[in-house]
């Protein structure tokens, strides 16, 4: 138990559905942040939040809509979503504005488009 | 935009051997982390270290920051079928940088 939960653990959704993925921290992070994991690539940053606001978008794709409604929060909203965005998206959570970061990780959910 | 490469990508080992893995980049961090991820679960995070030559152990594990902090290695002693997995490292870049840089991780199987 990291204090990251994320739902649901697995989803799977046809390409016109709309779906939300949501995580939760009891760590009293400020900053938190949406990764997303394929095979054979890096953890690949999509969103940064600090504080609720929204400090980084890494050329996301606009299917993809995160919103933070508070600093324990986040959600990632999906519509018409494609085959290639299947993977594990990881959310996690960390202290802002400090000198060493740690992130604490969520365990994922695995995304399948199909 | 700083890169952290790791090596092997792949390491297939018996139980009992030792091994060491790297991470190497051309950019200096104030910090990196190693974390470690099983399959269908997030990664969680192993150690951090801050310090140019800075070497922390954790059991069987031992963590290495580089002197010129670019860096950093993991080496493992009589490695276990439990020390399976994707151990990734992370590298930070501090003050107000707060983000992770991760490297691609390198996938350790040990075999009973």
């Amino acid at each position: 138990e990291t204090g990251v939960t994320q739902t649901p653990r697995h989803l799977v959704m046809g390409m016109t559905n709309k779906k939300s993925l949501k995580c939760e921290q009891h760590l009293g992070h400020n900053a938190m942040y949406w990764y997303k994991q394929s095979a054979k690539k890096p953890l690949e940053l999509m969103f940064v939040y600090n504080f609720k606001e929204q400090t980084e978008n890494n050329s996301v794709p606009s299917r993809f809509s995160p919103e933070c409604p508070n600093s324990s929060h986040l959600f990632l909203h999906l519509h018409t979503l494609q085959p290639e965005d299947s993977a594990l998206y990881l959310c996690a959570s960390s202290r802002a504005n400090t000198g060493n970061t740690e992130a604490f990780f969520g365990q994922g959910t695995r995304l399948t488009v199909v | 935009t700083q890169l952290l490469e790791q090596s092997p990508q792949f390491l297939s080992i018996q139980e009992g051997e030792n091994l060491t893995v790297y991470c190497n980049s051309s950019s200096v961090f104030s910090s990196l982390q190693w974390y470690r991820q099983e399959p269908g679960e997030g990664p969680v995070l192993l150690v951090t270290v801050v310090t140019g030559g800075e070497v922390k152990k954790l059991k069987r594990l031992t963590f290495q920051f580089g002197d010129a902090r670019k860096d950093s290695s993991l080496h493992i002693t009589a490695a276990q079928p439990g020390d399976t997995g994707l151990y990734l490292c992370a590298g930070g870049g501090g003050g107000s940088n707060y983000k992770l840089t991760f490297g691609k991780g390198t996938l350790l199987t040990v075999n009973p």
